[in-house]
Order: structure tokens, then C-alpha cells, then sequence
């Protein structure tokens, strides 16, 4: 049972665009949302985070929006550059969770920047 | 420079012999947790650990064993593997207090098990 689901697993953008990775969530539990990137051969690296008190996070180029009724997260690159082309997970966790800081993670999407 | 190391980075071995995979932190945190990541499913929590000599089970334990003698050290051990158990593992730590303390991941194990 998948509670975290990215359901494109590969993006094509160009260069310069936005780029928009979407996840979707099924545990209303779920109230600190994540988005790692990962390269090949690395592991993933944090990227951006939203607590679920807001609906908007935003760092540099990149913003997370969250929605909880939807129980829909969207991360927001702009302006795409060639760096970004990565592999992109949204992670989750539960407010029951207290202790265990266990990521429920999404499948990923592989984003591409065309240049 | 803050890291999570984790050995060896590949490993080809065939059912039933022994292995560990060791992870390292330098940041000194108290969090650790193993994850292993196959097609189709995301990184799944196989252990973790909140602090020295406290370990408990995630999502997929079965057929692995962890322990944490000192805060540093994680290390994942196999006793005896077995083919559903090829995948790639990540060892991640964090300070406790996710909010503002994200986890920091190593760069990944790859096990065969033949």
C-alpha cells in the first residue's frame, strides 16, 4: 500500500521553464512533508520542507505547495537549470510518529532539463 | 566535512554467507536508520535507532539485524542472505527534531545476492 505517490515517474523541461513534480498522499496522519533530490550514485540530499501548518514553503528557486484537503504536495523549480536534472522524492511522516524520525517516501520522478 | 559513509559501496555475494554493511556518522546525532530502495517502491525503513543500544524495527525487517553500540557507528548486518534481499541500502542520521533537522543520507550499498 502506497501512502506516498509521485505518480509521473519521469519529467521533461526546458531549460529555463518551471518545472513541477507532483505527490499525492493517502495518511492524513502524515503532517511534515520533504523533497530530497538524488543524483546517481549518491544518496538523496534534502531540498525543501513544509509543515502542514502552512501551505506555502518557499528557498531560492524552489517552492513547495502544500494542500492539505487534497492531500497534494507540488514542488516548484524556477527557473529550471541543467543541475536540477535529478531523481526527485517526496518523503511524509506522521504526527503519531514521535521518535522515530521514519520518512514514508514516494517512488520518485526523474526530471530531465532539456537545455 | 559532515558525512555518513557507508562500506562497501558494492558487493556481489551468493545465499547464506554473512554480511554486514557498515555506516559511519561524524555529526554526532542521535537518529539513525537503514532504507533500502527498490524499483517501484520508493526507500523503505528496514531499521532505526534513536540513540546508543536503542533499536527497533520499520517497515521491512525480516532477514536483518542492526545494532548500535556506540552513537557513531550503525552498522546493517545480513546473517543470512538471501536473493530477495539484492537491492540498494542508504544509511541516513539526523539530530532528533525532524522539523529543522533533516536527514542526512549516505551514498548507497549496493548488495547482490546470488
Amino acid at each position: 500500500d502506497q501512502q506516498v505517490k509521485q505518480n509521473s515517474p519521469s519529467l521533461s523541461v526546458q531549460e529555463g521553464r518551471i518545472s513541477i513534480l507532483n505527490c499525492d498522499y493517502t495518511n492524513s496522519m502524515f503532517d511534515y512533508f520533504l523533497w530530497y533530490k538524488k543524483y546517481p550514485a549518491e544518496g538523496p540530499t534534502f531540498l525543501i520542507s513544509i509543515s502542514s501548518i502552512k501551505d506555502k514553503n518557499e528557498d531560492g528557486r524552489f517552492t513547495v505547495f502544500l494542500n492539505k484537503s487534497a492531500k497534494h504536495l507540488s514542488l516548484h523549480i524556477v527557473p529550471s537549470q541543467p543541475g536540477d536534472s535529478a531523481v526527485y522524492f517526496c518523503a511524509a511522516i506522521p504526527s503519531s510518529n514521535f521518535g522515530n524520525e521514519k520518512l514514508t517516501f514516494g517512488t520518485g520522478t526523474r526530471l530531465t532539463i532539456i537545455p | 566535512e559532515a558525512q555518513v559513509t557507508q562500506n562497501p559501496r558494492y558487493l556481489i555475494t551468493v545465499t547464506g554467507k554473512k554480511l554486514t554493511v557498515t555506516c559511519s556518522q561524524n555529526m554526532n546525532h542521535e537518529y539513525m536508520s537503514w532504507y533500502r530502495q527498490d524499483p517501484g517502491l520508493g526507500l523503505r525503513q528496514i531499521y532505526y535507532s534513536m540513540n546508543v543500544e536503542v533499536t527497533d524495527k520499520g517497515d521491512v525487517p525480516e532477514g536483518y539485524k542492526v545494532s548500535r553500540k556506540e552513537k557513531r557507528n550503525f552498522p546493517l548486518i545480513l546473517e543470512s542472505p538471501s536473493p530477495n534481499q539484492t537491492s540498494l541500502y542508504f544509511c541516513a542520521s539526523s539530530s532528533r527534531g525532524l522539523s529543522n533537522q533533516p536527514q542526512h543520507f549516505g551514498d548507497g550499498t549496493r548488495l547482490s545476492i546470488l
